[in-house]
């Protein structure tokens, strides 16, 4: 049962411009949503996170968008630099339980 | 020094074979994982302690075998694996198991071939 979605394996962008990576998941008992970025041979690291009493937070060129009607989260990259090509991770999680993981987008940003 | 450990980064097994995988953490944290990544496929939780105890077993086949001897040391023991096993296996840990304290910071992790 996967609870979380991420349905693009792949996205390419120019260098400046902006990225999006979409999340969905299906447990509306999810309360804390969270972004991870891995590199190849390293593991996942953390990158941004939101709780679901809010729609938006932000972090320098990081912003994460909740819809919660949706069941839809979004990571927003702006503006996109060679470096951010990695594999994205959507985590979601709800008091103690465990967390859990969408299958990752690789973005490649194109100088 | 990372503040998540792992040895070693890459394991080549035969399916009689017995190994361990390693995971330290220098981070004060009390909660410590295991999880399995396939590829093409999200990561799977497969073991988590907190305070030393063991409060999870993800329906882990029993040739899967951790060890948390203290709250900064993890261990992953196989023995006889299957091909099907090969994928990476990342340790992570956390502060705790509370919410708020649940950001998780990852090892490198070890590249698991099974042949």
């Amino acid at each position: 049962d996967q609870q979380v979605k991420q349905n693009s394996p792949s996205l390419s962008v120019q260098e400046g411009r902006i990225s999006i990576l979409n999340c969905d998941y299906t447990n509306s008992m999810f309360d804390y949503f969270l972004w991870y970025k891995k590199y190849p041979a390293e593991g996942p690291t953390f990158l941004i996170s939101i709780s679901s009493i809010k729609d938006k937070n932000e972090d320098g060129r990081f912003t994460v968008f909740l819809n919660k009607s949706a069941k839809h989260l979004s990571l927003h990259i702006v503006p996109s630099q060679p470096g951010d090509s990695a594999v994205y991770f959507c985590a979601a999680k709800y008091n103690n339980n465990d967390m859990r993981f969408g299958a990752g987008t690789r973005l490649t940003v194109k100088p | 020094e990372t503040g998540v450990t792992q040895t070693p980064r890459h394991l080549v097994m035969g399916m009689t074979n017995k190994k361990s995988l390693k995971c330290e953490q220098h981070l004060g944290h009390n909660a410590m994982y295991w999880y399995k990544q396939s590829a093409k496929k999200p990561l799977e939780l497969m073991f988590v302690y907190n305070f030393k105890e063991q409060t999870e077993n993800n329906s882990v086949p029993s040739r899967f075998s951790p060890e948390c001897p203290n709250s900064s040391h993890l261990f992953l023991h196989l023995h006889t694996l299957q091909p099907e096993d090969s994928a990476l296996y990342l340790c992570a840990s956390s502060q705790d198991r509370s919410p708020g304290g649940e950001k998780l910071f990852f090892g490198s992790g070890t590249q698991l071939s099974v042949l």
